[in-house]
């Protein structure tokens, strides 16, 4: 089965710029998803597709894929955008989905 | 609104079995698969299966199979999760999550939303 990979923490100044990546075979024939979780709380999506947002979701998130990378991308970052954050996709050679491996971004 | 209400936390001993529901409403409950997640204390998203409601159609990881059961009943909108010969390991918080997909010129993206409240499940002697 496929792997997505994720750095395991980032972090970012308030206000500033971050990007968290996922690797992996499947971003070849799949755009991810991308998934935000506080702690006690449901995962929530924030980006899907080449860089769609759900209503409600600010537009200081957006995503990028290319070749079998795809970054998220918090473009002056908040206290509230603190979380783990996660990719998700199709494991084409499984017949299944995974998940990435997570990324905790740390807002300074 | 669109919700899955899952049912209340479970204590179970090593070796038991478990069942879970997910209670859908407010959206044609044939038309979205329904994926299951777990998630181990301080772990991250682990993937176990999906199912049709429409007909009944699964997929698992190879990590569950045979030892995971998801089933639906249209009648009442509700999807289960059986996971037997729990051990510790089993420990973890278990949630639903409805399916999207879409086609975007030569790739297709799928994405979860929303996603139940989640299920404790303590696996404990």
């Amino acid at each position: 089965s496929s792997e997505l990979t994720q750095d395991p923490a980032v972090s970012v100044a308030l206000g500033q710029t971050v990007t968290v990546t996922c690797q992996g075979d499947s971003l070849r024939i799949c755009y991810a998803s991308w998934y935000q979780q506080k702690p006690g709380q449901a995962p929530i999506v924030v980006i899907y597709g080449k860089n769609s947002r759900p209503s409600g979701i600010p537009d200081r998130f957006s995503g990028s894929s290319s070749g079998n990378t795809a970054s998220l991308t918090i473009t002056g970052a908040q206290a509230e955008d603190e979380a783990d954050y996660y990719c998700y996709c199709r494991d084409t050679s499984a017949n299944s989905w995974i998940f990435g491996t997570g990324t905790k971004v740390t807002v300074l | 609104q669109v919700q899955l209400v899952q049912s209340g936390p479970e204590v179970k001993e090593p070796g038991a079995s478990v069942k879970l529901s997910c209670k859908a409403s407010g959206y044609n409950f044939n038309s979205h698969w329904m994926h299951w997640v777990r998630q181990a204390p301080g772990q991250g998203l682990e993937w176990m299966g999906v199912i049709n409601p429409n007909d009944g159609t699964t997929r698992y990881t190879q990590k569950f199979q045979g030892r995971v059961t998801l089933t639906s009943d249209t009648s009442t909108t509700t999807v289960y999760m059986e996971v037997r010969s729990l051990t510790s390991e089993d420990t973890a918080v278990y949630s639903c999550a409805r399916d999207w997909s879409a086609m975007i010129d030569t790739k297709t993206t799928w994405w979860l939303d929303p996603w139940g409240q989640g299920t404790l499940v303590t696996v404990s002697s």
